[in-house]
């Protein structure tokens, strides 16, 4: 079993705080990185795949950024709404997928 | 066009007995995925369709666990002899092929009493 691990595991920010948060994970092995967003009481949502290192992804007000070889990635949430908060899952692809535990971000309005 | 289905939504059952769980994927996916996910830990990885063949059923915890798919869509997920410790919610997805983005359906919340 591989470790996937995302820090911090829960965060409270202002309405309209920047944020980011951490995913590590082996830096061998490497197919790809997904991050995901969970809301309560729905399915967890894609917003990016990510496979090459270096690479940098975005959509909307929230950004990730990739490194493979020393094995983490950021997600980064600009000007912060309470509709952004939800689970924020990362997961590592190499031989399977292996999901970490989760970023449980609540907005304060 | 529909996402990912499952059904139940919920099932809650006795220990000992058999459970069939099933997931409707998106039209077209070729790739079907099912994880488990327990209180406060993130989803894992059970098995891994790619069309009608088992890719990868390493993740089932043991051979009380058996999944299908017959004709490459709905896959059924299939727990003998539930235990306790089975309780979960159990996840599906699906992807248009290996390591393309995952569209989840809303799981089974599975009790066993």
């Amino acid at each position: 079993i591989l470790n996937v691990e995302q820090s911090p595991q829960s965060l409270h920010v202002q309405e309209g705080d920047s944020t980011n948060f951490t995913c590590s994970f082996p830096s061998s092995n490497f197919y790809a990185l997904h991050w995901y967003r969970w809301e309560t009481a729905k399915s967890p949502e894609a917003l990016f795949v990510m496979t090459l290192n270096g690479d940098e992804k975005k959509k909307g007000r929230i950004s990730a950024t990739l490194n493979t070889k020393e094995g983490y990635s950021y997600l980064y949430i600009k000007g912060s709404q309470p509709e952004d908060s939800a689970t924020y899952l990362c997961a590592f692809y190499g031989n399977q997928f292996y999901f970490g535990t989760g970023t449980s971000l609540t907005v304060i309005p | 066009g529909a996402g990912v289905s499952q059904t139940p939504s919920n099932k809650v059952t006795e220990k000992g007995k058999y459970v069939e769980l099933r997931c409707d994927p998106i039209s077209g996916h070729t790739a079907l995925y099912w994880y488990r996910q327990s209180l406060g830990q993130g989803p894992e990885f059970l098995i891994y369709f790619q069309g009608t063949g088992a890719a990868d059923d390493s993740g089932l915890p043991n051979d009380r666990f058996f999944a299908v798919r017959p004709e490459g869509s709905v896959s059924t997920l299939k727990i003998q002899r539930t235990e306790r410790g089975d309780s979960a919610v159990y996840l599906c997805a699906s992807s248009p092929g290996r390591n393309r983005e995952q569209f989840f359906g809303p799981g089974t919340r599975l009790t066993v009493l």
